[in-house]
């Protein structure tokens, strides 16, 4: 079965501490996205990347970090810097064709809890 | 810049009953649009999309229609069912599939028996 993987599920970590999130996919896409979900809001864009050592900052990049070096795993790490990093964590991904009918899938996302 | 804008939630329907949620767009180009589902504790899925204005999207009885004279891609169903109950999110990219996605607050939509 093709798609994209988080994991844990559910993470718990104390303040002060990193903690990497990770993302597979086997959907042999070249673009890869994290986002973060709070309550009542929309996804805000963290980071993504559209070739393998390669990466830009989205919206919220501020204590948040990324690596690319393989093309099917993009994880994330939610350093100590993140004043609020408690949320739900999408990865996505997307082929690059350059066809504007290509979509973005969604791995079933990681909750992480800071304690 | 660009921005998605939906109707407030949450929106609470009986069976059968008819759904609309509104979405407008503010984009610096003509954008793809898209609605994704989520369901509780999960991710997102794509529901429908479209690409250029007067498409209509439609996707297990959902439907959308990209109106750019509006900027809006109303999502709407005839007969909503109690595994309806989810949240909906209205989204925008301008170029081609590399490109960024801009999303809405997203529509709790609950659907009682």
């Amino acid at each position: 079965d093709g798609g994209i993987t988080q994991s844990p599920k559910y993470l718990f970590r104390k303040e002060g501490q990193n903690v990497t999130l990770s993302c597979e996919q086997n959907l042999n896409h070249d673009a890869m996205y994290w986002y973060r979900q709070d309550p009542g809001q929309g996804l805000r864009l963290i980071y993504y990347s559209q070739i393998v050592n390669d990466f830009q900052k989205g919206d919220i990049a501020e204590g948040y970090s990324v690596s690319r070096e393989k093309k099917e795993s993009f994880p994330l790490t939610v350093t100590s810097a993140q004043k609020n990093p408690t949320a739900f964590y999408l990865c996505a991904s997307n082929g690059l064709s350059g066809d504007i009918t290509d979509t973005q899938y969604f791995g079933p996302g990681t909750r992480l809890t800071v304690l | 810049g660009n921005s998605v804008t939906q109707m407030e939630g949450p929106v609470t329907l009986s069976e059968e009953a008819f759904l609309t949620i509104n979405c407008t767009y503010t984009a610096t180009g003509y954008p793809s649009l898209f609605w994704y589902v989520q369901y509780p504790g999960e991710g997102l899925q794509l529901l429908l999309k479209a690409t250029k204005a007067d498409d209509k999207g439609s996707n297990k009885g959902f439907e959308a229609t990209y109106r750019k004279e509006t900027t809006s891609f109303h999502l709407e169903k005839g007969s909503v069912q109690v595994s309806d109950s989810a949240v909906y999110f209205c989204a925008l990219r301008l170029g081609t599939s590399g490109s960024r996605l801009t999303f809405g607050e997203g529509t709790q939509l609950t659907v009682n028996p």
